[in-house]
């Protein structure tokens, strides 16, 4: 059982269109993050969001944390062939013996032109 | 700044062997972890090292080890190859535990279990 569970696990859709992937959990994060991976690649952090309820933007990409800090969403406004990957969310639980990174299994984009 | 740098990036291996995978980090950076990722069960933590001492556990069989040097670098091993390790496996790291546990990845070494 994924303590991360991402939708959709596959979206292809075409230039300019406009899309959300969620990452959902029953669990508390103290932080979570949003990468990006490439094919043959390791991911890519683009955001970290830790306060319940914070939208971040980075250009056409909208992050948001759930108010429960439970859940995210990530928004692709008029998504690029360059969007194309693998998108990967994170979230760190605080534990006694330290601090581990949980990994959804990932939604895999295809910006077609 | 050099990111993140593993090597070998490919390795092919058969049932029964050993093998044992490097990991440079960033500059700076104490922390290393070591993830694997596979199609069926994406990426899943392996181990965390700080201060050449082992911080954090995943849910793997005591076939899957590693370490740490002086220098932060580090090297996990797998024992006794099983068909189920092919996968790609991921080093990241980050200056120190705890915080926003903002990792940074490296290439990952393409690893094939014949």
């Amino acid at each position: 059982t994924q303590l991360l569970e991402q939708s959709p696990q596959f979206l292809s859709i075409q230039e300019g269109e406009n899309l959300t992937v969620y990452c959902n959990s029953s669990s508390v994060f103290s932080s979570l993050q949003w990468y990006r991976q490439e094919p043959g690649e390791g991911p890519v952090l683009l955001v970290t969001v830790v306060t319940g309820g914070e939208v971040k933007k980075l250009k056409r990409l909208t992050f948001q944390f759930g108010d429960a800090r439970k859940d995210s969403s990530l928004h692709i406004t008029a998504a690029q062939p360059g969007d194309t990957g693998l998108y990967l969310c994170a979230g760190t639980r605080q534990e006694t013996s330290g601090s581990r990174l949980t990994f959804g299994e990932g939604t895999q984009l295809t910006v077609n032109p | 700044k050099a990111g993140v740098t593993q090597t070998p990036r490919y390795l092919i291996k058969t049932r029964g062997q050993q093998v044992t995978l490097s990991c440079s980090p960033i500059s700076g950076h104490r922390s290393v972890s070591w993830y694997q990722q596979t199609p069926g069960q994406g990426l899943q933590f392996l181990f965390e090292y700080f201060s050449e001492t082992q911080r954090n556990k995943g849910n793997f069989p005591g076939r899957f080890s590693g370490r740490q040097f002086s220098n932060s670098r580090s090297e996990m091993n797998v024992s006794t190859l099983e068909l189920g390790d092919s996968a790609l496996y991921l080093c990241a790291s980050r200056v120190r535990p705890g915080g926003y546990n903002e990792q940074f990845f490296g290439p990952g070494t393409r690893l094939t279990v014949l």
